[in-house]
């Protein structure tokens, strides 16, 4: 099974802040790496798919990097709005699309 | 525009069955696989498996293999998950997604676009 460590698990930040999530996969998985913001009561959305790819519709604030085993996912520029809980998701492994295990961001 | 929409919440006694329906709207139902995603109270995601809307081809979290079953019908543009054998822990609002991933690319790759409402499953007895 590949696993995917996200850290950290939470994290307090002001608007206007530069905020970095981390996603390490526990061996390589290329560039099949999505990211997702879950709000309380809601479904995910897809932000950033492939990596780094910007999902359509999402703002630029929004980035992914990375390959291999080591992902990170930026929002250059924090707004209101983005305070929630944040998932990378892992597709090379066809039997298990394992999420990791959330970044709750909340408001310093 | 594009949508899916889920059945409505369920109570079910241990060992018992649910399955729950994913209507699509706004696209061409076929052109697209749908992935069941479930997440329990207060916990994180969890991937079920995928369908391919095209020719019924399945990938199970092997977790699950033996007690889910994904179909489609493709008549109507709704997917459907049955799980059977129901247990406590298997209490979650389950959600269905479209995969974005065009056909001859791996499953999942471009992610899940679309999301369902969730239907929340209740197993107690």
């Amino acid at each position: 099974d590949i696993q995917m460590t996200q850290s950290p698990s939470s994290l307090s930040a002001s608007v206007g802040d530069r905020v970095t999530i981390t996603c390490r996969a526990s061996q390589s998985i290329s560039s099949y790496l999505n990211w997702y913001q879950q709000k309380p009561g809601k479904a995910p959305k897809l932000l950033i798919y492939a990596a780094s790819s910007l999902q359509s519709g999402v703002p630029s604030r929004f980035s992914g990097s990375g390959s291999g085993t080591d992902f990170t996912l930026t929002i250059s520029s924090l707004q209101p709005e983005d305070f929630a809980t944040y998932y990378c998701q892992q597709s090379y492994s066809t039997l298990r699309h394992t999420f990791g295990q959330g970044t709750k961001l909340e408001i310093k | 525009q594009v949508q899916l929409v889920q059945s409505g919440a369920e109570v079910k006694k241990p060992g018992a069955s649910v399955k729950v329906s994913c209507k699509a709207s706004g696209y061409t139902f076929t052109s697209y696989g749908i992935s069941w995603v479930r997440q329990a109270p207060g916990q994180g995601l969890e991937w079920m498996g995928w369908i391919s809307a095209y020719n019924g081809n399945t990938n199970y979290a092997q977790k699950l293999q033996g007690r889910v079953t994904m179909t489609t019908d493709t008549s109507t543009s709704t997917a459907y998950m049955e799980l059977r054998s129901l247990r406590s822990d298997d209490t979650a609002v389950y959600y269905c997604a479209r995969d974005q991933t065009p056909s001859g690319i791996a499953a999942g790759y471009y992610g899940m676009d679309v999301w369902g409402q969730g239907t929340t499953v209740t197993v107690s007895s």
